[in-house]
């Protein structure tokens, strides 16, 4: 059964610094991999989404990698804003099956 | 072009009643996912339906729980019996059906029973 976890749980760092999420996975037989951003109370926003065959994507200041064959995927955050304050969750969609499976997220808090 | 939308926000409800959710999907998608996020947890798939059609509800609570999605109108999640542990947000998704594209979220439905 497919696992995912992140570390660490929170996350505190000061505005500006440059910041890496973990998220890991049990099972490597998936379709992609996708990073949500989840504000309090609100619903999910799509960050990045990378396909299997991909290595890596990146938008604005946030760059995803993906090594399938250890189970592994980072967030990268550069130059980080208040703004940036929220749940972080990723979430693979497992070879043969629709839906995702979610780890539980990190908590990041962006200190101004 | 909007986005996935979900209502009510919030529902309220006693013990013994039924809620309905509603999900209307981005434009053109047509595959619909159910989630469940439970308090301090994570979220939980529930169910995948296409047009008419249950594909996946292996994540669906056996009793009281049922979904839908019409050919015409919303996708509907419905529980009956509402009891205090099925408080938790609902989060709807659609995506344009293929696996490995990109599914977007609904801003969910926070049921509160009392």
């Amino acid at each position: 059964k497919q696992e995912v976890t992140q570390i660490p749980a929170a996350l505190s760092v000061p505005e500006g610094e440059n910041l890496v999420l973990n998220c890991s996975f049990t099972d490597s037989a998936i379709y992609n991999l996708q990073w949500f951003r989840q504000d309090p109370g609100k619903g999910l926003t799509s960050l990045l989404l990378i396909q299997s065959s991909q290595r890596e994507q990146t938008s604005g200041r946030l760059n995803a990698s993906l090594d399938k064959s250890s189970g592994r995927s980072t967030l990268y955050i550069a130059a980080s804003q208040p703004g940036d304050s929220a749940t972080y969750l990723c979430a693979v969609v497992q070879t043969g099956a629709n839906n995702l499976f979610f780890g539980t997220g990190t908590r990041l808090t962006v200190i101004p | 072009n909007a986005g996935v939308m979900q209502n009510p926000r919030h529902l309220v409800r006693r013990r013994g009643q039924e809620a309905r959710l509603r999900c209307s999907p981005m434009k053109g998608h047509s595959h619909v996912y159910w989630y469940r996020q439970l308090p301090e947890e994570g979220l939980k798939f529930m169910v995948y339906l296409q047009k008419e059609n249950i594909i996946d509800e292996s994540g669906m609570p056996k009793e009281r729980f049922s979904a839908e999605f019409p050919k015409e109108g919303p996708s509907i999640l419905r529980i009956q019996q509402v009891v205090r542990g099925d408080s938790a947000a609902y989060f709807c998704a659609s995506s344009g059906g293929q696996r490995g594209t990109e599914a977007f979220f609904g801003q969910g439905t926070r049921l509160t029973v009392v």
